[in-house]
């Protein structure tokens, strides 16, 4: 069984913060690590794909890092925006593809 | 490709009724997930299916749930008798296993009276 877990749970910040979260997975039977961005009443958007350990991924501000000898993977926001406030998610594919409960993020102006 | 579709986008039952979701996944995917989002559990994976083949059926709750993949264009989920306690949004995704890419549906806002 596997078990994704993300933290925080939820993160206030600043607009021009920048900020982290935290994806952590079974490091056995991995295969592939993904992130999405997830909006109230929309459909979870694919930010990144990762497979190999030491795999960074970058998408404008957004970027994230993988390791999966230790089972975790890092998500980082820079200089935050008011749009980017969204439920972030990680899920882990081993076989069957296991959510975390993901990050709520919040950006105030 | 129009993307993952699901129907309806709403039902509104009432308890005892049979409920059926429906999925057409993305032509070429090879995996088939079900999810349900509820508040205390996130995205909780329901079952899957691999070439049409269900694989993990360890999270259907119950046996009033079953699902069903009768070829790559189609997937149903079936809740019979339904229950207020099924009530969520469930999603169906597709991923395309050659380069790691999951679609999800709008999802069903199941309400169930």
């Amino acid at each position: 069984i596997l078990n994704v877990e993300q933290s925080p749970q939820s993160l206030h910040v600043q607009e021009g913060d920048s900020t982290n979260f935290t994806c952590s997975f079974p490091s056995s039977n991995f295969y592939a690590l993904h992130w999405y961005r997830w909006e109230t009443a929309k459909s979870p958007e694919a930010l990144f794909v990762m497979t190999l350990n030491g795999d960074e991924k970058k998408k404008g501000r957004i970027s994230a890092t993988l390791n999966t000898k230790e089972g975790y993977s890092y998500l980082y926001i820079k200089g935050s925006q008011p749009e980017d406030s969204a439920t972030y998610l990680c899920a882990c594919r081993g076989g069957k593809l296991i959510f975390g409960q993901g990050t709520e993020l919040s950006v105030k102006p | 490709d129009a993307g993952v579709i699901q129907s309806p986008r709403h039902e509104v039952t009432e308890m005892g009724q049979e409920v059926t979701l429906r999925c057409k996944p993305i032509s070429g995917h090879d995996y088939l997930f079900w999810y349900r989002q509820t508040m205390m559990r996130g995205l909780e994976l329901l079952i899957y299916f691999n070439n049409n083949v269900p694989i993990d059926d360890s999270g259907m709750p119950e046996d009033r749930f079953s699902a069903k993949m009768p070829n790559a264009s189609f997937s149903t989920l079936k809740i019979q008798p339904s229950e207020p306690r099924d009530s969520a949004v469930y999603f169906c995704a597709s991923l395309d296993s050659t380069n790691e890419k999951l679609f999800f549906g709008s999802g069903t806002q199941l309400s169930v009276l």
